[in-house]
């Protein structure tokens, strides 16, 4: 079946403007996640949503980063002013259940979005 | 930061098993032992998870000492496309909201 999607695959934007980035989930996931992966550094957690509970934002690492998921299926975080330091590696994930460490809670990761900010 | 602690790198030649292994010494009771990869380019992949019982599933097998504080993943007939940088998570749970905590991984090379 189909996996996490995200678009774009590629974003090449200029310092200061404001960039969206998509993350289709799989079908009938209730957990979303978005994590980031700088050039040369590990996976970094962003935020995390899950059902209609209030979402997971201690990973944001300033209040330029937002993200929203709606209808509890689609997310799209957003950028404001980007600078040169957010350029990375954005990934979104989806898993089945979430709360729970057992089994069913394995996260499926999309293939990313690269931001480059010149 | 994270709870686990991996070497930095690791070879193996093709169609040898590689042995892969984890410290989490700090672990608590209630915690798994997940593993996922990172082909370049790629997106993490899950492999599997356990709390105290060894597991094997069709990618690889995981063993988890008896005192769970240490676990070795197995890729029992590694292949030029395992390759990858491999990650040992230990699965937090209070107030748990799912999040994966990476460390840096191990960065497996199979050779020809």
């Amino acid at each position: 079946g189909a996996g996490v999607s995200q678009s774009p695959s590629n974003k090449v934007t200029e310092k200061g403007k404001d960039v969206e980035l998509r993350c289709d989930p799989i079908s009938g996931h209730t957990a979303l996640y978005w994590y980031r992966q700088s050039l040369g550094q590990g996976l970094e957690f962003l935020i995390y949503f899950q059902g209609n509970s209030a979402p997971d934002k201690s990973g944001l690492p300033s209040d330029r980063f937002s993200a929203e998921r709606t209808g509890g299926s689609v997310s799209t975080l957003t950028i404001q002013r980007t600078q040169q330091e957010d350029s990375a590696v954005y990934l979104c994930a989806s898993s089945l259940v979430s709360g729970l460490a057992g089994s069913g809670n394995e996260q499926f990761f999309g293939p990313g979005t690269r931001l480059t900010v010149l | 930061d994270a709870k686990t602690t991996q070497p930095p790198s690791m070879d193996c030649a093709e169609g040898r098993a590689a042995n892969l292994p984890c410290n989490h010494s700090t672990i608590s009771g209630n915690e798994y032992v997940y593993w996922y990869r990172q082909i370049h380019s790629q997106g993490p992949q899950y492999i599997i998870h356990g709390l105290k019982n060894n597991e094997t599933n069709e990618m690889a097998s995981l063993i988890i000492t008896e005192d769970r504080k240490s676990s070795t993943l197995i890729l029992p007939h590694a292949t030029l496309r395992d390759t990858a940088v491999y990650y040992c998570i230990v699965r937090p749970y209070s107030g748990n909201t799912g999040k994966l905590i990476f460390g840096q991984g191990t960065t497996l090379q199979v050779k020809p």
